[in-house]
């Protein structure tokens, strides 16, 4: 049972754009969420976070938002650069629920075009 | 280099053998993970620990999985009887304090596990 989703498992963008991400979560306990970027043969690097009490989060280029009712969030990056091509997780959290663990999805993997 | 820190970064082992990884997590982090990822795939959840005590395992650490963290501050994961399918990237992850207050979990480089 999958319960952090990335449906895309791949995207291009012409560098200068807007780069969005996608995750679906099923999980209502979840409550915090996270973006990793991850290099080949690298261990995932944290990007951004949310917590489930908030709607936006914003550092820099990136943008995470948030819909708990469509339990569905979203990464946005601008404007987008080569070196934002990786693959990106998202990852989600219930410690309210006793559960320590992150749940990833499967990535999405972004190639940014110059 | 303060960030977590993961030995060896490449096993290459025969089937049926012992293999053991060691984490050293950033040195003020009390909590620590290990993952294990396949490609394709996101990392997995193997088991958590706070300081010393093991809180939580996952399914996928089977009997031959075995994960210590004896004083609190570096784990080993040791494989016993490897097999093909436990090839994989096995990551070790390390936070200070509640996510809720800000705190992020950071992920080492990884250790590559390949069986033949």
């Amino acid at each position: 049972d999958q319960q952090v989703k990335q449906n895309s498992p791949s995207l291009s963008v012409q560098e200068g754009r807007i780069s969005i991400l996608n995750c679906d979560y099923t999980n209502s306990m979840f409550d915090y969420f996270l973006w990793y970027k991850k290099y080949p043969a690298e261990g995932p690097t944290f990007l951004i976070s949310i917590s489930s009490i908030k709607d936006k989060n914003e550092d820099g280029r990136f943008t995470v938002f948030l819909n708990k009712s469509a339990k569905h969030l979203s990464l946005h990056i601008v404007p987008s650069q080569p070196g934002d091509s990786a693959v990106y997780f998202c990852a989600a959290s219930a410690p309210g629920a006793g559960s320590y663990q992150l749940t990833f999805g499967k990535g999405t993997k972004l190639s940014v075009i110059p | 280099d303060t960030g977590v820190s993961q030995d060896p970064r490449h096993k290459i082992t025969k089937r049926g053998q012992n293999v053991t990884f060691r984490c050293d997590p950033i040195s003020e982090h009390n909590r620590l993970y290990w993952y294990r990822q396949t490609l394709g795939q996101g990392p997995e959840f193997l088991t958590y620990f706070q300081n010393e005590a093991q809180l939580e395992k996952s399914r996928l650490l089977s009997d031959r999985f075995s994960a210590e963290r004896p004083k609190g501050s570096f784990s080993t994961l040791e494989i016993q009887r490897t097999e093909q399918g436990d090839s994989a990237m096995y990551l070790c992850a390390s936070r200070a304090g509640l996510l809720s207050s800000g705190n992020t979990i950071y992920f080492g480089e990884g250790s590559w596990l390949t069986v033949v």
